[in-house]
């Protein structure tokens, strides 16, 4: 089966860019995460949808920050304008729904360096 | 105080020793215990899933929760350098609130051969 996929897995970009992270989740998975991991703060949620909603976006750090998820089987997350402070690993992380427990898969990460 | 504390190490153990990892944390309503394995540059993957207190094992891995003390451990009997990775605790309240999981930092930890 195939996992989270996560697109691009490096990215470095100038200061000011916009920078769009993509994943497409598990298919058959109703709930897709996206987390921010740093060696300060450890892995944090930003937001969660369930059933292509967003229902908790209270992570999401700043308005510079934004998340969609059109359809089952894609999200992306946004950032416009990007900040050196921004740079981290980024995971998108599925499950198959709400009462499935907190069996979430996580993919292998986006790299974003912002210089 | 941070809701989920977990000492970073670095942890080294040579190959076969016994790995004892460890959480502690300050909210009492959490009732789901989780421990993630995540390998350099690669995502977590969730190696054990407890509710509430009680011991669960799984090969060569048991995790421990004692939820009178706030205090959860995992270990690792007959380690081996495959083992080597950054451990990760996660906890979850019950309910509608199941999916926010809130992890600690991590112990890295390097089994030698």
């Amino acid at each position: 089966d195939a996992g989270v996929i996560q697109s691009p897995r490096h990215e470095v970009t100038e200061m000011g860019q916009e920078v769009t992270l993509r994943c497409k989740p598990i298919s058959g998975h109703n709930s897709l995460f996206w987390y921010r991991q740093t060696m300060m703060r450890g892995l944090e949620l930003l937001i969660y949808f369930n059933n292509n909603v967003p229902i908790d976006d209270s992570g999401m750090p700043e308005d510079r920050f934004s998340a969609k998820m059109p359809n089952a089987s894609f999200s992306t997350l946004k950032i416009q304008p990007s900040e050196p402070r921004d740079s981290a690993v980024y995971f998108c992380a599925s499950r198959t729904g709400q009462l499935s427990g907190n069996t979430i898969y996580f993919g292998e990460g986006s790299w974003l360096t912002v210089v | 105080q941070k809701e989920v504390e977990q000492d970073p190490g670095p942890l080294s153990v040579p190959e076969g020793a016994i790995v004892s990892l460890n959480c502690t944390y300050s909210n009492s309503a959490f009732q789901y215990f989780m421990w993630y394995r995540q390998y350099s540059r690669k995502g977590p993957e969730l190696l054990m899933y407890t509710y509430s207190s009680g011991n669960k094992e799984d090969g060569r891995f048991t995790a421990q929760v004692d939820k009178s003390s706030k205090y959860i451990s995992l270990f690792i009997r007959d380690s081996q350098p495959s083992d080597s990775a950054t451990y990760l605790c996660a906890m979850s309240t019950s309910g509608g609130s199941n999916y926010k999981l809130t992890f600690g930092k991590g112990t890295l930890l390097t089994v030698n051969p």
